[in-house]
């Protein structure tokens, strides 16, 4: 079964620190994965996917983030934190079987000043 | 371009009454469209999707159902509503190919009394 999983309920950084939300994946053959962040009492926004090609993938607000093949990963990753970033942020798979997203249970990053 | 409505934004309904939700899609054909819900601002659940009109299908059995009586038209309904569907409900939708993710709805926060 195909399955992601977010091992961080929550995520603490100071802000204009480098900050690193978790994810790891299971599935069977080529992943796509995603991220996707939600602000309270919002819907979810789309920031990057990872379909195939170059394993560090670049999306919105200035977040990217590096596939790993041999650790199953896809961390989501900024290079200086803003208050601003502090949301809920969602991983999720494709699965190929059905085409419907898998979504991790999320990860609340907060950022303080 | 394409764009998702929902609505409305905020619902108070007391116990026992029917409810309605609407999302329609504008800009494309033939999506594929969903209806989560998310409580406790945390993990999204999967309640119903559809590949096509009167294409419905069910992922958790509870007290709601789903219609998609047009093409870009995905209706959430409930005869009668109880405590414990309080929650925030998100649509969602997808193009049938299998690189693209979900774009989401602004949501709706549903409280029951």
């Amino acid at each position: 079964a195909q399955s992601v999983a977010q091992p961080e309920d929550q995520v603490n950084v100071a802000e204009g620190n480098p900050l690193t939300v978790k994810c790891t994946y299971s599935v069977s053959g080529n992943p796509y994965l995603f991220w996707y962040v939600q602000y309270p009492n919002r819907g979810l926004q789309f920031l990057l996917k990872y379909i195939t090609g170059d394993n560090l993938v670049k999306g919105s607000y200035g977040f990217e983030a590096e596939f790993n093949k041999s650790q199953t990963s896809f961390h989501l990753k900024k290079p200086s934190a803003l208050v601003s970033d502090s949301a809920l942020y969602f991983c999720a798979v494709r699965d190929m079987q059905t085409g419907k997203l898998i979504f991790g249970q999320g990860t609340t990053l907060q950022v303080k000043p | 371009s394409q764009t998702i409505h929902q609505w409305p934004a905020t619902l108070v309904q007391p116990v026992g009454s029917p409810l309605s939700l609407e999302c329609t899609v504008e800009g494309t054909s033939n999506p594929n469209l969903y209806w989560y819900r998310q409580a406790a601002g945390r993990g999204l659940q999967l309640l119903f999707y559809s590949v096509g009109i009167g294409q419905i299908s069910s992922e958790v059995p509870q007290n709601l159902s789903a219609s998609r009586p047009q093409d870009r038209q995905f209706i959430l309904s409930s005869k009668k509503l109880l405590l414990s569907d309080s929650g925030f409900y998100l649509c969602a939708w997808s193009p049938g190919s299998s690189g693209a993710g979900y774009t989401f709805g602004s949501g709706t926060r549903l409280t029951v009394v």
